[in-house]
């Protein structure tokens, strides 16, 4: 099945901000807008934003999420080294009747 | 608090079944849909299918129509993921997951399911 398009790695400096995106269609992404999820090495994912620009509680106000289209971002202001992760995000695909995810983003953070 | 607690590790033959079963706490189990996610060693997020626990009915990805069945007891409130025919590339983790607000918000921990002769 068809997936949503990110780009394999991101690199930024400490304290820095990074924005990542994710493409999809009129069917997911451009619909339904994207949720992100956040995965750190040996963990199962997090939940980090849904519908665009809604965090969960205890999610840090330095994430934002937006959407443009059929492209989803993810903006992470003063990174971290606890922000070093792969981040997936997520949509509803009702052409498809499934949930389609991105390949993922290897986030550094130098 | 919320927690999705499912059973342990799996070494399977190829050609064999899996069952991978998922106990959710700190919510009432039929609120909220359940789907199953899984991931192969070093790759992504691959969505398997989901479980409405209200009713029993289901979703599955196509490309596992046919090899998954995923089911719920509402007597012991626990979700289940059974994959038959097994093969080598569906060695994986296998996470249950919950669906709030439209998106995963809880994840279970994980099932490590080898497949290998």
């Amino acid at each position: 099945q068809a997936g949503l398009t990110q780009p394999p790695s991101v690199s930024k400096g400490l304290r820095q901000t990074a924005t990542l995106t994710c493409t999809g269609n009129s069917n997911n992404v451009g619909k339904q807008g994207a949720a992100w999820l956040q995965q750190h090495q040996g963990h199962p994912p997090k939940l980090l934003s849904y519908r665009n620009n809604n965090r969960p509680s205890g999610i840090s106000e330095r994430l934002s999420a937006s959407r443009s289209g059929n492209t989803a971002s993810l903006t992470i202001t003063g990174l971290q080294p606890e922000d070093e992760a792969e981040y997936y995000c997520s949509a509803w695909d009702r052409g498809l009747s499934a949930w389609v995810f991105g390949g993922g983003t290897k986030l550094t953070v130098l | 608090q919320v927690q999705l607690v499912q059973s342990g590790a799996e070494l399977k033959k190829p050609g064999a079944s899996v069952k991978v079963s998922c106990e959710p706490f700190g919510y009432t189990f039929t609120a909220y849909y359940i789907h199953w996610v899984r991931q192969a060693p070093g790759q992504g997020l691959e969505w398997m299918g989901l479980i409405n626990p209200n009713d029993g009915g289901t979703n599955y990805a196509q490309k596992f129509q046919g090899r998954v069945t995923i089911t719920g007891d509402t007597s012991n409130n626990t979700a289940y993921m059974e994959l038959t025919s097994l093969r080598s590339d569906d060695t994986a983790i296998y996470y249950c997951v919950r669906e709030g607000t439209g998106a995963f918000d809880y994840w279970g921990q994980g099932t490590l399911v080898t497949v290998s002769s």
